[in-house]
């Protein structure tokens, strides 16, 4: 089975330094992997996703992740955030189906 | 534009009563989805498609119904016999079966 763990449930960084959410990930299988970001009260939008191609995965707003088999891990990293990133992100593997995160709440400090 | 719509964005239901919240995509997509989100707590699946006239429980399946009798949509029933309604339900779609979602922008659904 598998399964996807953030293993942050809240980072505070200031506006301009840089941005790691932490997500590990189990699979049987050669999975996908996704990043989505969610604003208050609003749906999820796909910041990116890896499928078996190139392993640093670059996204929209500036965001990109690396996927590293050995560790089974796939962070999301931001060289310089910008108070608009502050909101909830959701690591998500894909493969017999589709498993979330408990999600990462990013808060942008000025 | 394309894209998925749910209605209404916001719902308010008394105990003991049926409530059916809207999604309709655009996007000629095959697979479409629910989910709840508590907070803390991430998204769980309750029911997901594949095609037209065929669905699928999900984890949480229990006191929910779903149809697909067309491709654009996918409505979900919430009824009196879930115990815990309250939360913010996601309506999402795919072009084949757990691919790149695409999500609406969610209904809150309140028992009052």
């Amino acid at each position: 089975a598998q399964s996807v763990t953030q293993l942050d449930s809240h980072v505070s960084v200031s506006e301009g330094t840089p941005v790691l959410l932490r997500c590990n990930y189990s699979s049987s299988y050669s999975p996908s992997l996704f990043w989505y970001v969610q604003h208050p009260n609003k749906g999820l939008q796909l910041l990116l996703k890896y499928t078996s191609a190139a392993t640093l995965v670059k996204g929209i707003n500036g965001f990109e992740a690396e996927f590293k088999k050995s560790e089974t891990s796939f962070h999301l990293t931001k060289p310089s955030a910008h108070m608009s990133d502050a909101a909830e992100y959701f690591c998500v593997v894909s493969d017999r189906d589709m498993r979330f995160g408990a999600g990462t709440r990013l808060t942008v400090k000025p | 534009d394309g894209g998925i719509t749910q209605s209404p964005k916001y719902l308010f239901r008394k105990e003991g009563q049926n409530v059916t919240l809207s999604c309709e995509q655009n996007l000629n997509h095959d697979a479409m989805y629910w989910y709840r989100q508590d907070p803390g707590q991430g998204l769980r699946l309750i029911y997901y498609s594949q095609i037209v006239n065929d669905f699928q429980k999900g984890d949480i399946a229990e006191g929910y119904s779903v149809s697909r009798e067309k491709k654009e949509s996918f409505p979900l029933t919430v009824t009196s016999a879930q115990k815990n309604p309250t939360a913010f339900y996601l309506c999402a779609s795919s072009i084949v079966f757990f691919a790149e979602a695409f999500f609406g922008q969610g209904t809150r659904l309140t028992v009052v």
